[in-house]
């Protein structure tokens, strides 16, 4: 199994300018999420998904979006960049059961930098 | 307030020792504690998960849970050069979305 994978591994855009993380997992979980991770911040969770056609948005949603069309898929688009967004991304899945979610992979991040 | 609070340290031991890592939380409805660890330019990864007060063991590592105080530790025994890493604890409260601090990094020292 490959696990959690993210492309691209680095990007530099310009302000203004959109593109797409991606992010595949390949263990049948039903639960992905997308968390940006900034110095002396920790972890913050930016959108979710419960399961295909389903998600939700987390503690830092503004700027992003997302779409789940496929259990293994949950690709984070960023609308316009800014350089507040400059930041290491990290998609995770995990199973979830009865309202609580397990151990959660990771992926190995993408570090973006805006301009 | 953050909902999670951890001292970023950094914290740096010679090897061997006793390593103690601690966060305290405020929203007693998290019934969920885990402990990730994060090597440097890596993702995090799955350490301790415990769901009740009190004590759990895996190897040098001890998760200890106290919800009257809500305050959660970890404990590492015998540390090791290779245990140098950012450690993070994440709380659940069964709402489907994870609560993380600000993560300890820690160095052992040879």
């Amino acid at each position: 199994n490959a696990g959690v994978t993210q492309t691209p591994k680095f990007q530099v855009l310009k302000t203004g300018q959109s593109m797409t993380l991606q992010c595949a997992q390949d263990m049948n979980h039903e639960y992905m999420s997308w968390y940006r991770q900034d110095p002396g911040m920790g972890l913050r969770l930016i959108h979710y998904s419960v399961g295909a056609g389903i998600t939700d948005q987390g503690e830092v949603p503004n700027g992003y979006n997302v779409s789940r069309s496929t259990t293994e898929d949950f690709p984070l688009r960023l609308l316009s960049a800014a350089p507040s967004q400059t930041s290491v991304y990290f998609c995770a899945s995990s199973y979830s059961m009865s309202g609580v979610v397990y151990e959660q992979y990771f992926g190995p991040g993408t570090r973006l930098t805006v301009t | 307030q953050k909902e999670v609070e951890q001292d970023p340290g950094p914290l740096s031991v010679p090897e061997g020792a006793i390593v103690s890592l601690n966060c305290t939380y405020s929203n007693s409805a998290f019934q969920y504690f885990m402990w990730y660890r994060q090597y440097s330019r890596k993702g995090p990864e799955l350490l301790m998960y415990t769901y009740s007060s009190g004590n759990k063991e895996d190897g040098r590592f001890t998760a200890q849970v106290d919800k009257s105080s809500k305050y959660i530790s970890l404990f590492i025994r015998d540390s090791q050069p290779s245990d140098s890493a950012t450690y993070l604890c994440a709380l659940e409260q069964g709402a489907q979305k994870l609560v993380f601090g600000q993560g300890t990094r820690l160095t052992i020292n040879p």
